[in-house]
């Protein structure tokens, strides 16, 4: 059964740290791996999908690398803002369509 | 384009009581995933619709049961409301297999 882990749980720091998030998960027969970010209350955005040939992927400040035989993926966020504060979510597809979510990293930036 | 949209944004039922939960995928989209997130929690995948049939289901009880129409929008049913049942309702829709969008969610307490 996959299960998926974020580290830390949560996280504050000051504005224009760079920051990693960590996700693990324990079957590395995967499909994709996603991260969202979700506002308090607020549905899920999709900000990286990386497909299981891949390595990384790069959005603006974001950074998600993939090691599909360690089960590990790392968000790198660079120049943390307050704007940036949120819960993150990594996700990971199988050979079923459901995704399979961490509990996520609460992240606060502070001025 | 409209994204996924939730209907309603917001409600309260009391135990026992049976609730509805409405989405509208994404322009294009045959696909509709469901998923509930308890307070502190990752979303948990509840079941997915395609071609009106439910074609996988997540480890929730007969109490959530749902449906697709024609024009591929969707519903949620939850019988016999039970305290724990109060969660974030989030929906995705896709084309099946691709990746999912999400809507804003439902948020639903039940006293």
């Amino acid at each position: 059964k996959q299960e998926v882990t974020q580290i830390p749980a949560a996280l504050s720091v000051p504005e224009g740290e760079n920051l990693v998030l960590n996700c693990s998960f324990t079957d590395s027969a995967i499909y994709n791996l996603q991260w969202f970010r979700q506002d308090p209350g607020k549905g899920l955005t999709s900000l990286l999908l990386i497909q299981s040939s891949q390595r990384e992927q790069t959005s603006g400040r974001l950074n998600a690398s993939l090691d599909k035989s360690s089960g590990r993926s790392t968000l790198y966020i660079a120049a943390s803002q307050p704007g940036d504060s949120a819960t993150y979510l990594c996700a990971v597809k199988g050979n079923t369509d459901k995704l399979i979510f961490g509990t996520g990293t609460r992240l606060q930036v502070f001025p | 384009d409209a994204g996924v949209t939730q209907s309603p944004t917001h409600l309260i039922k009391t135990r026992g009581q049976q609730v509805t939960l409405r989405c509208s995928p994404k322009s294009g989209h045959d696909t509709v995933s469901w998923y509930q997130q308890a307070l502190g929690q990752g979303p948990q995948f509840i079941f997915q619709y395609y071609e009106e049939e439910e074609r996988q289901r997540g480890n929730f009880p007969d109490r959530f049961s749902g449906h697709q129409f024609p024009n591929y929008s969707s519903e949620l049913n939850v019988n016999a409301l039970l305290l724990g049942d109060s969660a974030l309702y989030l929906c995705a829709s896709s084309l099946v297999g691709y990746e999912q969008y999400f809507g804003p969610g439902t948020r639903l307490t039940v006293t």
